[in-house]
């Protein structure tokens, strides 16, 4: 069975420029959560949907992000226009009870 | 509020050599779970342990082994006669119960092991 995915793994973008990240998860799972790690820092929680639905959006940095799932199947993380803060490592995981699966991560650098 | 320190950056061990990485957390909550994951240059996260704060008794698993000390707020990882495979940024993570799906992970801590 196939990981949770993402896609790109690495991303390199100047600032003011837009960039989307996308996350498969794990077929099947109903619980789809972004994380993020900045420079070598804590991962910290960004939110949570429960199939096309934001659960818990309360770690989101402002209003430059915005994450969708379509159809409560993949999902994507904007970022408009993205600043230097933003550059880090994001990662997705997915979970239908317990456990969470993480992906690989998609390396963001801002330029 | 919920924190986790994992205060040791990097530790660079000789293969064989035993170490250990330290996890310091803080909750108000007294029901919660632990967790450990191993991030390998390919970088996914891959799950190690999770243990209930009911469950304070030490766990090994081969040359892993994890010690929970309620008393101290401290969830320490130790790994014998560690091996270059061992390599890797390590994480330690808390979960309360009422909010499951919300990981508190600590800054990570990078283990070098060398041939």
């Amino acid at each position: 069975e196939a990981g949770v995915t993402q896609f790109p793994s690495h991303s390199v973008i100047e600032k003011g420029q837009t960039v989307t990240l996308r996350c498969d998860p794990i077929s099947g799972h109903d619980n789809l959560y972004w994380y993020r790690r900045v420079m070598g820092k804590e991962i910290k929680f960004l939110l949570h949907f429960v199939k096309e639905s934001k659960q818990d959006e309360s770690g989101m940095p402002n209003n430059r992000f915005l994450a969708e799932r379509t159809g409560g199947t993949y999902s994507t993380l904007k970022v408009q226009p993205a600043e230097l803060e933003d550059s880090g490592v994001y990662f997705c995981a997915s979970s239908q009870v317990g456990e969470q699966f993480f992906g690989p991560g998609t390396r963001l650098t801002v330029l | 509020a919920q924190k986790v320190t994992q205060a040791q950056t990097e530790i660079s061990v000789v293969e064989k050599e035993d170490v250990t990485l330290d996890c310091v957390y803080e909750t108000r909550d007294t029901t919660y779970y632990l967790f450990w994951y191993k991030q390998p240059p390919s970088g996914e996260l891959v799950f190690l342990i999770r243990r209930n704060s009911f469950d304070e008794q030490n766990e090994i698993s081969g040359r892993y082994s994890w010690n929970f000390q309620k008393s101290t707020s401290s969830f320490n990882f130790t790994i014998t006669a560690s091996q270059v495979v061992d390599s890797a940024v390590y994480f330690c993570a808390l979960v309360r119960v009422d909010n499951f799906n919300k990981f508190y992970f600590g800054s990570g801590t990078k283990l070098n092991v060398k041939p």
